[in-house]
């Protein structure tokens, strides 16, 4: 069956603090892993990753693709308050461009 | 600014009915999506538009169609609808098939 699964459910931090977020998928024919940040309305894009190894950044932010182990981890450095919200993993999938398997996401929340 | 604004937020109606969704983006994105989230929130693609060309449609019945006035709207029409189509629909914008997307924050169809 496919699945996404992330780890940590929830995590509570201090500004200032380094977090890393799991993400490991088992898909049929699997695409790309995206990573996006859900505040209160719809998800907004962070990153997507389809190449084992490469790391992206974005600003304090960054994530990691490893499609031998079938997992990706999102690092967030120097946490802010801003920070927290719900961190949900994709994995795009299927012989159409589009499909996306949603894990459950990762609630951080950033103390001041 | 609302990157991705689909209208309405929560539609309720009887069998038979046909309604339409809306779905604008202010990206200057090239490629819009259709999907609907499954009872498991996974989301299956129905309809890709790429510069108001149709490029993917999965396989969805005929009682669905989208219409794509200009690359910066997309909206899908359902005739005679069922008790199945009960779903979330969700709107998503991207820079090109296969890249991040933006998502609108969905429409909760309910068919009674």
């Amino acid at each position: 069956e496919d699945k996404v699964v992330q780890s940590p459910l929830s995590l509570v931090v201090h500004e200032g603090d380094t977090v890393t977020l799991n993400c490991s998928y088992e898909v049929t024919n699997f695409r790309s892993l995206l990573w996006y940040k859900q505040e209160k309305k719809a998800p907004t894009f962070l990153f997507m990753l389809t190449s084992s190894g490469i790391e992206k950044k974005s600003g304090r932010l960054s994530s990691i693709l490893d499609k031998k182990e079938l997992f990706s981890i999102l690092n967030i450095t120097a946490t802010q308050t801003g920070d927290s919200a719900i961190y949900l993993c994709a994995a795009g999938y299927g012989g159409s461009q589009g499909n996306l398997i949603f894990g459950k996401g990762t609630k951080l929340s950033v103390k001041p | 600014d609302t990157a991705v604004s689909q209208t309405p937020k929560y539609l309720v109606t009887q069998m038979g009915n046909d309604k339409s969704i809306k779905c604008e983006q202010n990206l200057g994105h090239d490629t819009m999506y259709w999907y609907k989230q499954d009872s498991k929130k996974f989301l299956k693609i129905m309809f890709s538009y790429n510069n108001k060309e149709l490029i993917i449609n999965e396989t969805v019945p005929n009682r669905f169609s989208p219409k794509s006035p200009d690359k910066a709207h997309l909206n899908l029409h359902i005739n005679s609808l069922e008790l199945g189509d009960s779903a979330v629909y969700f709107c998503a914008s991207s820079s090109g098939v296969g890249y991040g997307y933006t998502f609108g924050s969905g429409t909760r169809l309910t068919v009674v």
